[in-house]
């Protein structure tokens, strides 16, 4: 059973492209999580998504952050016009139901470089 | 907003020692409790995890974490560490009060040394 991949795993982006980072949840796995690791510090929530629905998005920031998670396909985690700061790790993870009762399974994470 | 600490950013080890890595949470109700471990070039991977009875939890790979309610604690215990253990620790807390949402603490890297 495949774990949770993520692509890319390294992205290099000049200020003010767009960064667009996918991750596609375990088999059966309908429920997916994004963080954020900035540089020495722990990982931080941003955004949890169930098929076509965004159930709560209070750890993104409010402007150029975005994040959807269709019928088909991959969960998409995109940035617009990025800046230096959001250079970071960003890793997704997955479950197979909500997060109270079951762990999530993280994947290898994309490292967002902005230069 | 619960907050998660880990009070030892580095620890440096000789193989066989005994370890314990200290993690205290802010959240004053019911919580579920997890660490996870970041090996070198790999991700995050679960160690263990605490939703309910015995508070002595049993993890993979020799690991255990005790949790002490009155103290909001929820330290990792190895008796004996190996060169493999070299690693990242990371601890996390989800409320469990209809959020799902985990609190990371900022992580302890682990040496061992040969």
């Amino acid at each position: 059973n495949a774990g949770v991949m993520q692509n890319p795993r390294h992205l290099v982006r000049r200020r003010g492209q767009e960064a667009r980072l996918r991750c596609s949840p375990m088999k059966g796995h309908s429920h997916v999580y994004w963080y954020r690791q900035l540089p020495e510090e722990g990982l931080k929530f941003m955004v949890y998504l169930q098929k076509e629905n965004i159930i709560d998005e209070s750890g993104m920031p409010k402007e150029r952050f975005s994040a959807e998670f269709p019928k088909e396909g991959p969960s998409i985690l995109r940035i617009q016009q990025v800046v230096r700061g959001d250079s970071a790790a960003y890793f997704c993870a997955s479950s197979p139901r909500d997060g109270q009762s079951y762990e999530q399974y993280f994947g290898p994470g994309t490292r967002l470089t902005v230069t | 907003a619960q907050s998660v600490s880990q009070h030892n950013h580095h620890v440096i080890l000789s193989e066989a020692a005994s370890l314990e890595l200290g993690c205290n949470y802010s959240y004053g109700g019911t919580v579920n409790l997890f660490w996870y471990v970041q090996y070198p070039g790999q991700h995050l991977q679960l160690l263990l995890k605490y939703f309910s009875g015995d508070p002595l939890v049993k993890g993979i790979k020799g690991f255990e974490a005790e949790f002490i309610k009155s103290k909001f604690s929820f330290n990792l215990r190895k008796p004996s560490v190996q060169w493999s253990d070299t690693a990242e620790y990371f601890c996390a807390v989800n409320s469990g009060a209809g959020s799902y949402q985990l609190t990371f603490g900022k992580g302890t890297k682990l040496s061992v040394i040969p």
